[in-house]
């Protein structure tokens, strides 16, 4: 089975601190991604990636950035933290090639931010 | 712009009640993937099921069914007798190929079986 991990179920940051979100998977796929997802907007893209060191912004970029130095491995910075970034972070991950495949989902990170 | 809507916020249903979650999407693609995810309370999303828009077969998984109609641009399920472990919140999805890998994803429906 799939799996993919993220380092923590539940957060609290300052404003201004910067924070790490990490997410692992095991399956060797070239694709991640990183959502938020907030009542009522249902999941939106931050960033993903298609390869080692290859990362394309989603829709809602702005105050994140993002890190892949190994394949495995995608991480999701937010450089100072704002109470507005306070949601619920889910990474996923997913093969590639001509036809759309499924993403799996670790099981989010809840991030409060005060 | 693509764009995935599914009106019913929450649904509460008294168990072995049948109940259908719609979706409704936009895009001006001819290919196009559709796709329907549970989330569980323990948050991590799971995939139920993935259709192209070439294959308009309704598709049925034991209590699961989905009904695609191009024509009404719709992506319904449905659960027949409804069982308290149905209560999720279900997210309707849309990609598509030959580009970035992404998934439109509607707001999503809380659904409640009630013993």
């Amino acid at each position: 089975d799939v799996k993919v991990t993220q380092s923590s179920r539940y957060l609290v940051k300052r404003t201004g601190e910067k924070v790490f979100l990490e997410c692992v998977q095991d399956m060797d796929h070239e694709n991640m991604f990183w959502y938020r997802q907030d009542p009522g907007l249902g999941l939106r893209l931050i960033y993903f990636s298609y390869d080692v060191k290859m990362k394309e912004k989603g829709d809602i970029p702005e105050g994140y950035s993002v890190s892949r130095e190994k394949k495995e491995r995608f991480s999701l910075i937010l450089e100072s933290a704002s109470t507005n970034q306070t949601s619920m972070y889910l990474c996923a991950s997913s093969e590639t090639g001509g036809e759309s495949y499924e993403q799996y989902f670790g099981p989010g990170t809840r991030l409060t931010v005060t | 712009a693509q764009k995935v809507t599914q009106a019913q916020t929450e649904i509460s249903v008294v168990e072995k009640e049948d109940v259908t979650l719609d979706c409704v999407y936009e895009t001006r693609d001819t290919t196009y993937y559709l796709f329907w995810y549970k989330q569980p309370p323990s948050g991590e999303l799971v995939f139920l099921i993935r259709r192209n828009s070439f294959d308009e077969q309704n598709e049925i998984s034991g209590r699961y069914s989905w009904n695609f109609q191009k024509s009404t641009s719709s992506f319904n399920f449905t659960i027949t007798a409804s069982q308290v472990v149905d209560s999720a919140v279900y997210f309707c999805a849309l990609h598509r190929p030959r580009g970035a890998q992404k998934l439109v994803f509607g707001q999503g429906t809380r659904l409640t079986i009630n013993p």
